[in-house]
């Protein structure tokens, strides 16, 4: 679904590296997430955003911050990259209005940290 | 505090086998659920999802689920699989509140063999 777009796709950067994952959505959702995949894991809450001036941590946020530039835009950073932040990488959104609150995700961006 | 339970980690089927994969919640209050699939390589998309009304929810690609309030259950079914249905199933529960955040089990990785 190109409504919930991320860049890059994949990335690989060393440790201590600092690095910015983006997320950009058309669907004019107010509720913005971060979340990690890891295998057997499932997926993990990192941030969640329910408006531009609305900034949440969620169940692993340590090591990570987040940045809601506008409604449509929520970018996720690694201040000091370290090996165990590899993982799979989704944004989502969702609307609040819509009964359900179903969520929508982006592709996904891979990121691997020698 | 909510959680989701996915039992099954790992399901292998042939073609034309039934599937049934569970799911367990807590939850203290009204509940939303979902089910969402990710095939490989792929982001999360919508099964189905629950949140009022029938408690048999109907999805896309013959897929179905039973929300049972008294054994916190929301198991997903499907009577004839297809080597299509490859993929990992996530269910999820969030609460019907407008704060709610949904929370995500395990996964379940399905194979069918041709």
């Amino acid at each position: 679904d190109a409504d919930v777009t991320q860049t890059p796709r994949n990335r690989i950067t060393k440790t201590g590296k600092r690095i910015m994952l983006e997320c950009s959505q058309t669907k004019g959702h107010d509720r913005m997430y971060w979340y990690r995949q890891d295998p057997g894991l499932g997926l993990r809450l990192i941030y969640y955003s329910f408006d531009v001036k609305d900034i949440n941590k969620g169940e692993i946020s340590d090591g990570y911050s987040v940045s809601r530039q506008a409604q449509a835009k929520f970018s996720l950073s690694l201040e000091s990259a370290i090996p165990n932040q590899t993982a799979l990488y989704f944004c989502a959104t969702s609307d609040s209005g819509l009964a359900g609150n179903e969520q929508f995700f982006g592709p996904g961006t891979r990121l691997t940290v020698l | 505090a909510q959680s989701v339970s996915q039992h099954n980690h790992h399901v292998i089927l042939s073609e034309a086998a039934s599937l049934e994969l569970g799911c367990n919640y807590s939850y203290g209050g009204t509940v939303n659920l979902f089910w969402y699939v990710q095939y490989p390589g792929q982001h999360l998309q919508l099964l189905l999802k629950y949140f009022s009304g029938d408690p048999l929810v109907k999805g896309i690609k013959g897929f179905e689920a039973e929300f049972i309030k008294s054994k916190f259950s929301f198991n997903l079914r499907k009577p004839s699989v297809q080597w299509s249905d490859t993929a990992e199933y996530f269910c999820a529960v969030g609460g019907s509140g407008g704060s709610y955040i949904p929370t995500f089990g395990r996964g379940t990785s399905l194979i069918v063999h041709p």
